[in-house]
């Protein structure tokens, strides 16, 4: 069956390490992979994009890379502050639908 | 100046009631969709509509039914609501090539069912 996986258990660092957020999925042919933010009652805010052919992107302090043998994305948080605590959502579009299908989301906790 | 904006934020009502949720974009996106949001947070696409056609319908009973009179809104329709349809409901908006920019997300409408 197909799947998108997060990590469901909290993520908690210490303010000033890198936060690294894991999406492994499996049985989809991802055209490309998304991550975003999502705070407490509001709706999830796009990150960052990675194509299938693309390894790694950068956007300031976050960078994520796309491994398609492995079937894994990774989002790492550089530097990270206690305004980086939220949860983060990772999500795909298959080659063979037009739907966007989000994982489950890894709630990331910055401490001071 | 909201880019994606839903009404009402909160809704809160009785089994066998119906009600509608709104969503507008001014964002001139071509395509729109509705999501639900379970209580482990799972988010799940439920419809889409580009340019006020239906492109993709999930398997989602048919007290469910989307309107799109224009193409800025998508209206959600719940008829004969049950318990379990409490969740939070988001609204999105896209470009036709949503690779770039990702998708536009609403603040939500949380639903209770009582």
């Amino acid at each position: 069956s197909q799947k998108i996986e997060q990590n469901s258990e909290a993520l908690n660092i210490q303010e000033g390490k890198t936060a690294t957020l894991t999406c492994n999925y499996t049985n989809y042919s991802p055209a490309y992979l998304q991550w975003y933010r999502q705070d407490p009652g509001r709706g999830p805010v796009f990150l960052l994009l990675i194509r299938e052919n693309e390894k790694e992107k950068r956007k300031e302090r976050l960078k994520v890379t796309f491994d398609t043998t492995l079937k894994q994305s990774l989002f790492h948080i550089t530097a990270s502050q206690p305004a980086d605590s939220a949860t983060y959502l990772c999500a795909l579009l298959s080659y063979n639908t037009d739907k966007l299908i989000f994982g489950t989301g890894t709630r990331l906790q910055v401490f001071p | 100046d909201t880019a994606v904006s839903q009404t009402p934020k909160y809704l809160v009502t009785q089994m066998g009631n119906d009600k509608s949720i709104k969503c507008e974009q001014n964002l001139g996106h071509d395509t729109m969709y509705w999501y639900k949001q379970d209580s482990k947070k799972f988010l799940k696409i439920m419809f889409s509509y580009n340019n006020k056609e239906l492109i993709i319908n999930e398997t989602v009973p048919n007290r469910f039914s989307p309107k799109s009179p224009d193409k800025a809104h998508l209206n959600l329709h719940i008829n004969s609501l049950e318990l379990g349809d409490s969740a939070v409901y988001f609204c999105a908006s896209s470009q036709e090539n949503p690779a770039n920019y990702g998708y536009t997300f609403g603040s939500g409408t949380r639903l209770t069912v009582v």
